[in-house]
């Protein structure tokens, strides 16, 4: 069945750069494209970006100069990698896959807390 | 970016009474291709995201005909006939029109 499974470092400090992979199964990663969005603790839904099914990214620009999505195909994976993190950054962070049905699965998500 | 604001904030409703909640876009959310890519999501607490609307008014597979969407342009409207203990938590509208995405604020949904 579709599943999708992030993972990460649960504690990155402050300026460093974060590392998330997102390992899916189920489906393929040239079939369907992955989303990550992320939720602050106690706030709201914010989308982050895209790996679209033939391997091109968008971004959110508020997230794009320091935001980067990229895929291996071969282990079905999906990695998040963001620069010069701040404690704002703190968040779950979740991928998930879309149609044009919407978000129809999305991993449990990982809790990042950007503290010294 | 197109702003999604979602009304109420919050809401308390009775068991079997009726919710509505509010999505009203900055800009039009009909796409170039006719479609309005306007989905609702429900956060159960501690859960993520489920999809229970999408194309403004279609509902997800396995999500009770009690869940209503309607709405076009930059008005759209969730409604929940008799609720029921397990529709706790936060609703989310989010449009996929236009880049970059953007969810609304959120609507927490109480049982009284």
């Amino acid at each position: 069945q579709v599943q999708l499974k992030e993972s990460g470092p649960g504690l990155v400090q402050p300026s460093q750069t974060l590392s998330l992979t997102c390992t899916v199964s189920g489906f393929s990663l040239t079939s369907y494209h992955v989303h990550w969005v992320r939720q602050p603790p106690g706030k709201g839904l914010e989308w982050m970006g895209v790996m679209w099914s033939d391997g091109d990214t968008s971004y959110n620009s508020a997230l794009k100069s320091r935001l980067s999505i990229s895929r291996d195909t071969s282990k079905s994976q999906v990695f998040l990698k963001m620069s010069s993190l701040q404690t704002e950054d703190t968040a779950t962070y979740y991928c998930a896959r879309i149609t044009t049905r919407g978000f129809d699965y999305w991993g449990q998500g990982v809790m990042v807390t950007v503290s010294s | 970016d197109v702003v999604l604001t979602q009304t109420p904030v919050s809401l308390s409703v009775t068991l079997g009474d009726q919710a509505s909640i509010s999505c009203r876009s900055s800009q039009s959310l009909e796409y170039s291709d006719g479609y309005t890519y306007l989905e609702w999501y429900l956060q159960k607490p501690g859960q993520s995201p489920q999809l229970l609307i999408y194309g403004v008014s279609n509902r997800f597979s396995g999500v009770p005909d009690r869940f209503i969407g309607s709405g076009s342009g930059t008005d759209f409207t969730l409604k929940i006939s008799r609720v029921e203990p397990e529709d706790l938590g936060v609703y989310y509208c989010f449009q996929a029109t236009h880049d970059p995405l953007t969810f609304g604020s959120g609507t927490k949904l109480e049982i009284k």
